[in-house]
Order: C-alpha cells, then structure tokens, then sequence
C-alpha cells in the first residue's frame, strides 16, 4: 500500500532545541506507531498510539493520535547528541502497516 | 528478555544465487513479519507469519518466500537474486496481547549485498 507521509525529510537543529515532526495518511488508522533507526541497526520503538485524541510522552518524547485518526505527530524536547538518527512514523489498521519515508534528524553539540 | 535476533548480519551473494536469512523472535511472540529497507523505497512489507502460517503479504515477486517453524522462528528465503535484491532486510515479533499486537519489535536485520 501507499506510504505515509513524513515531514520534514531531515531536520539539523542544535542542542537543547525542541523538535516537532509528523506523519499524514488519507486512510485511517488504529494505531500510530514512532520508532527511531541508528545506523546498521533495526528500528526501536519508541511510543505506541491506539486512541484517537491521545497523548503520551516517554521521557523527552510526546507522541499524539490525531483526531481524525490519518495523522500523528512526535515531539523531541531539548534535543541531545544522542537523539540523532532517522524516525519513522508508522500506521496500523487489520492487517495492513504503512511507514513513513522518515525524517532524519542532526543535532549539532 | 532477549530481542529479535537475526543472522547472519552481513551477507554478500552474486547475482543468481539464491540465499537465506534468519529470524528468531522475542520469546512469546508468534507473529514475525519481514520488511525490505532500501534508501529508495524505504520500509516495504514482505510477509507476516503466525503459527506457522502466512497471514498476509506484501506485493513482492515469488521469488521471495518464507516460512516459520513451531517454535515461532522464521526464514526468509530470496531466490535467483538479482542488484535490486540489495537491501536491509529487517524481522519484526508482535506480542500475543490484543492491546499490543499492534507493537512490532525489530531486529538488527540483516545486509544483503547482491553483486
């Protein structure tokens, strides 16, 4: 099936700046879903969305399940070195899950 | 609780030669998919297994097939390779749980270099 849409494709910011990225569908889903990949590594997921509505964070993170259930947005407070890498966005309905293109993410010291 | 594991993590292969990839899910988890990652395409879907049976399927050609063993571990096997073939191909488990079946936990994956 189609991909999501991903914005913004990569992103360079600087330390301790906040950083807002997110993922549009024209289909609706049950579940968002935000992972991060490092280099040579699988991705690792980082929050899980099952409502419409929803808000939750982990730890420097807040994720939210848009309201009309096609769109999702992540949120990185006070970015650090370590947040670099690439995050996708991903959606889940029955049997079908879609990924976002990512957004790669720079954090200069 | 030990993650997804695959092998080998590096592979190179020739164009026609067939090849086989590795996967052994988090314990307790049943369901394992396979994605293609490639910079171009991104993260495109393979194949999900769940006891033993394919539960669905992405759009790739029969060239790629899997299957998975009573013990949840699963294989991925890539046929007549050809250059596009190169690719980072992940393993996927799902917990059992209802509430977070929709959580996919990912392995290392595994680097195809097809020459």
């Amino acid at each position: 099936g189609q991909q999501l849409n991903q914005s913004p494709q990569s992103m360079f910011i600087q330390e301790g700046e906040d950083v807002s990225m997110n993922c549009t569908s024209s289909s609706i889903f049950n579940t968002w879903l935000w992972y991060k990949q490092d280099p040579g590594e699988g991705p690792v997921l980082l929050i899980a969305l099952y409502k419409a509505g929803e808000l939750t964070s982990n730890g420097r993170l807040t994720a939210q399940f848009g309201i009309t259930r096609k769109d999702s947005f992540l949120n990185i407070s006070a970015s650090i070195p370590s947040d670099v890498g690439i995050y996708f966005c991903a959606g889940h309905i029955g049997n079908d899950m879609r990924f976002g293109a990512g957004t790669r993410l720079t954090v200069k010291p | 609780k030990a993650g997804v594991t695959q092998t080998p993590r590096y592979l190179i292969k020739t164009r026609g030669q067939q090849v086989t990839l590795s996967c052994s899910p988090i314990s307790g988890h049943r369901s394992v998919s396979w994605y293609q990652q490639t910079p171009g395409q991104g993260l495109q879907f393979l194949f999900e297994y769940f006891s033993e049976t394919q539960r669905n399927k992405g759009n790739f050609p029969g060239r790629f097939s899997g299957r998975q063993f009573s013990n949840s571990r699963s294989e991925m096997n890539v046929s007549t390779l050809e250059l596009g073939d190169s690719a980072l191909y992940l393993c996927a488990s799902s917990p059992p749980t209802a509430a977070s079946y929709n959580e996919q936990f990912f392995g290392p994956g595994t680097r195809l270099t097809v020459l």
